[in-house]
């Protein structure tokens, strides 16, 4: 079955650290790949998204992804976290056509200043 | 502009009572979703509409109905509640045929 798969559950991090979530899709044809963020309390909004074209995507807020099709994956990235960015993220992408849209397990960053 | 909009935000269910979700969005979108959100399991889909008069199965259906009233509106119906059904449900639109989803602000539900 067509799936996509975030590996890491829970991320800590210091503020100015690093960051790559990895997400990692089963299906192949073309493939539609997004980041969604989900801070405390709130639903879940668009980080960025992947249709075709330049594999690095840029979105909101700093954030980068890449698409590497020999790997299966869409990997985010952020080179310098902030407190702020303290939410859940998940990769997702389109099941079996452009109409089911199938999401990871999610992981949990937490920031600390 | 309000979006997407869903009703209750928050519900408390006995086992075996009903319920209705109700969602509608404004954006005149033809693709409409539910989804349900647990600790470590991320999202799940329950039920789609990817056009008014169409709704297809997700990822885990068994024991909800929907409706999908008109372009606007598509709800999601708990005949029996069961306490696996406590969750947060988000209902999500979507217009171009690769687009991406614009999500309610959810519904936690608690089935007793």
């Amino acid at each position: 079955a067509q799936s996509v798969s975030q590996h890491n559950h829970h991320v800590i991090l210091s503020e100015a650290a690093s960051l790559e979530l990895g997400c990692n899709y089963s299906y192949g044809g073309t493939v539609n790949l997004f980041w969604y963020v989900q801070y405390p309390g709130q639903h879940l909004q668009l980080l960025l998204k992947y249709f075709s074209g330049d594999p690095l995507v840029k979105g909101i807020k700093g954030f980068e992804a890449e698409f590497i099709k020999s790997k299966f994956s869409f990997n985010l990235r952020k080179p310098s976290v902030q407190w702020s960015d303290t939410a859940e993220y998940f990769c997702a992408g389109f099941s079996g056509g452009y109409n089911k849209l199938i999401f990871g397990a999610g992981t949990r960053l937490a920031v600390h200043p | 502009n309000a979006g997407v909009t869903q009703t209750p935000k928050f519900q408390v269910l006995k086992t075996g009572q009903s319920m209705t979700l109700q969602c509608a969005q404004d954006m005149n979108h033809n693709s409409m979703y539910w989804y349900r959100q647990d600790p470590g399991m991320g999202l799940r889909l329950i039920y789609y509409s990817a056009s008014e008069g169409t709704t297809d199965k997700g990822e885990v259906p068994n024991g909800y109905n929907v409706s999908r009233l008109n372009k606007r509106e598509f709800s999601l119906r708990l005949e029996s509640a069961a306490p696996s059904q406590t969750s947060v449900y988000f209902c999500a639109s979507r217009t171009t045929r690769a687009g991406e989803l614009f999500f309610g602000e959810g519904s936690r539900l608690t089935v007793l």
